[in-house]
């Protein structure tokens, strides 16, 4: 099983700056990565697959870079509806699907 | 538009089986290597990965819970159907459906959930 590892757990940046979230896997994805959003009470939202491919009305702040084993999902300013749990999730050798136990972003 | 919406039971005695299901709509389960999965999210937790079918019947589970899962289609429904069976409290979450492209294994397009409980 792939162990996805994700950090910081908890993330404080302050509105109009940028976020970098890190996700690291216990093998080699290539590119079979996909990050997610989800807010309080709501279902994940696809951001980005192929770990830098960003899903269809995602916008251009979102950016995901990486391969191998290491990938960075940067929201470059801020907005107050970007604070959020984030999760990243490897499809490259499965089952199981599996998924990062979340970053936190809050507002500073 | 696609949408995916879960149904099924609030609560669930221990030992029980619980059977929930995923009505979709605006996607075809009859496309090569499409799929629907289902995830779960313990309250307060990361999302954990159970079971996908693909449009050819084809199935796929978790290892850890392979022997407590059945997941199976109706196609001329659209429903997707997610069994577990010998539930425990651990087994709380919220259950979400969702659609897996063709090609790759991620999730594009996510039911609301449906909180399930198991308690006495």
């Amino acid at each position: 099983e792939i162990v996805m590892t994700q950090s910081p757990a908890t993330l404080s940046v302050s509105p109009g700056e940028r976020a970098t979230l890190s996700c690291r896997a216990s093998q080699s994805l290539t590119s079979s990565l996909a990050w997610y959003q989800q807010k309080p009470g709501q279902a994940p939202r696809l951001l980005i697959y192929g770990a830098s491919t960003r899903a269809t009305g995602i916008p251009a702040r979102f950016s995901g870079s990486g391969s191998g084993t290491e990938f960075t999902l940067t929201i470059s300013s801020l907005q107050s509806e970007d604070f959020a749990v984030y999760y990243c999730q490897q499809y490259k050798n499965w089952p199981p699907i599996t998924f990062g136990q979340g970053t936190r972003l809050e507002i500073k | 538009q696609i949408t995916l919406k879960e149904s099924g039971p609030t609560l669930v005695k221990p030992t029980q089986t619980l059977t929930l299901t995923c009505t979709f709509s605006g996607l075809s389960l009859s496309t090569s290597t499409v799929g629907v999965g289902w995830i779960r999210q313990p309250p307060g937790k990361a999302l954990e990965w159970l079971a996908l079918i693909y449009w050819d019947d084809d199935k796929r589970y978790s290892p850890s819970l392979r022997s407590r899962l059945s997941i199976s289609k109706d196609t001329s429904k659209k429903q997707v159907v997610l069994t577990m069976t010998n539930v425990d409290p651990v087994d709380t979450a919220t259950y979400y459906c969702a659609h897996k492209p063709s090609g790759v294994a991620h999730f594009d397009y996510w039911g609301l959930g449906t909180l399930v409980t198991v308690s006495s």
